[in-house]
């Protein structure tokens, strides 16, 4: 599976865009980006994923570089309720174990009044 | 519509115990997967199971063991409990056996190992 770095820790003001980046130089090019978010004690919760172009719904935006080295995750208007663990995931298209998503550490997000 | 449902929330054994932990998919979801996330760790990958059958299995000692019944309801078993097995064990559940499907998760059964 594609590596992914992701710094440990990252600050933010409430009301403030977050911007979340993410490394994954060693991507493929059928392997999709995704994020997830687990706040304590719960399970990871599904953000957003993509491919190759820029995505948003309702939770989020991700943009990905045109290489697809790397991509930023932007909640445009964070809040208290988002902090949580954020993970970046390069998810592998090869093989027959689709329900496979390789988590590393993460990046704490902490939301500040 | 209700989600990943997880059943017990909670469980303490004792070391040699065996345990066995309940999944429900979301409905219509009929690919299943386990995972385990130890304290202060990512989630890692044990099993994943579509259509009742075994499609993928992560580096774990052959005590784990799973299956999925007709109702893509899954159960997870643990044989010879040791303490390391001391952990929350997640179930996640995806609509399609495809990589652009995401998996949604459930809050997970905590189990304690004494």
């Amino acid at each position: 599976d594609a590596k992914t770095t992701q710094p440990p820790s990252m600050d933010c003001a409430e009301g403030r865009a977050a911007n979340l980046p993410c490394n994954h130089s060693t991507i493929s090019g059928n392997e999709y980006v995704y994020w997830y978010r687990q706040i304590h004690s719960q399970g990871p919760q599904y953000i957003i994923h993509g491919l190759k172009n820029n995505e948003t719904n309702e939770m989020a935006s991700l943009i990905i570089t045109e290489d697809r080295k790397s991509s930023t995750l932007i909640l445009p208007h964070a809040t208290l309720r988002d902090t949580a663990v954020y993970y970046c995931i390069v998810r592998n298209a090869g093989g027959t174990s689709y329900g496979k998503l390789t988590f590393g550490q993460g990046t704490i997000l902490t939301v500040h009044p | 519509d209700a989600g990943v449902t997880q059943s017990p929330t909670h469980l303490i054994k004792t070391r040699g115990q065996h345990v066995t932990l309940r999944c429900s998919p979301i409905s219509g979801h009929k690919s299943v997967s386990w995972y385990q996330q130890v304290l202060g760790q990512g989630p890692q990958f044990i099993f994943q199971y579509y259509e009742k059958e075994e499609r993928g299995r992560g580096n774990f000692p052959d005590r784990f063991s799973a299956r999925q019944f007709p109702n893509y309801s899954s159960e997870l078993n643990v044989n010879a409990l040791l303490l390391g097995d001391s952990a929350l064990y997640l179930c996640a559940s995806s609509d399609e056996p495809l990589y652009n499907s995401p998996l949604h998760f459930g809050n997970g059964t905590r189990l304690t190992v004494t």
